[in-house]
């Protein structure tokens, strides 16, 4: 079946280091590719997301381009920020007959640092 | 505009009890879909509801249901409450011919 995987963290950086976080995933058709984050107690917010192969999603300095030829969705920022800390889920749409459900990795945990 | 929104934001049982948790979608959107997350887990779907049926169901056994209203909302049931159910339970919703799901912010349920 269709599935996602992350990178396990926690990734630990100083304020205004290079991110990367791993997402590669495996799916039959052509899913839609999505970025969530979530803060410390609360739920899931939409980060970014990409339709279709070589499209780049972005928000808020966030990017990500949907690969098809190596099935990943790395998910970057050029200059993170403490408020940037959070866990961050890579997620895809597994579209069936008359539904859409998302499949969720198990999330990275990201902690930035003054 | 509101977004999506859940109650209650925490909620205590114990096993063998029965749950209730409400979700009301965001404006314009008709489907909901909710879904179980376990501490330093992702989401796992558990069903989803469209026009006040069940559209798709996870793996989750008959003890998770739910229910959609006319107007959108809904509510996902839990029975003979487990330890293991302790979880976040999100729901998501998104508008027909859509494909970007908005969450609320979860209901926090501790089975003791």
């Amino acid at each position: 079946g269709n599935s996602v995987t992350q990178m396990e963290g926690p990734v630990t950086l100083s304020e205004e280091a290079f991110l990367t976080i791993n997402c590669t995933y495996t799916a039959t058709g052509y899913p839609s590719l999505f970025w969530y984050v979530q803060y410390p107690g609360e739920g899931l917010q939409l980060l970014l997301k990409a339709t279709k192969a070589d499209d780049k999603g972005s928000n808020k300095g966030f990017e990500a381009t949907y690969r098809k030829e190596t099935t990943s969705f790395h998910l970057e920022k050029g200059s993170v920020q403490v408020s940037d800390s959070a866990v961050y889920f890579c997620a895809l749409s597994d579209q069936g007959y008359n539904t859409d459900k998302l499949i969720f990795g198990t999330g990275t945990r990201l902690q930035v640092f003054p | 505009d509101a977004g999506v929104t859940q109650s209650p934001t925490h909620l205590i049982k114990t096993r063998g009890q029965q749950v209730t948790l409400r979700c009301s979608p965001k404006s314009g959107h008709d489907t909901v879909s909710w879904y179980q997350q376990a501490l330093g887990q992702g989401p796992q779907f558990i069903f989803q509801y469209y026009e006040e049926e069940e559209r798709q169901r996870g793996n989750f056994p008959d003890r998770f249901s739910g229910h959609q209203f006319p107007n959108y909302s809904s509510e996902l049931n839990v029975n003979a409450l487990l330890l293991g159910d302790s979880a976040l339970y999100l729901c998501a919703s998104m508008g027909s011919g859509q494909e970007t799901q908005y969450f609320g912010p979860g209901t926090r349920l501790l089975v003791l």
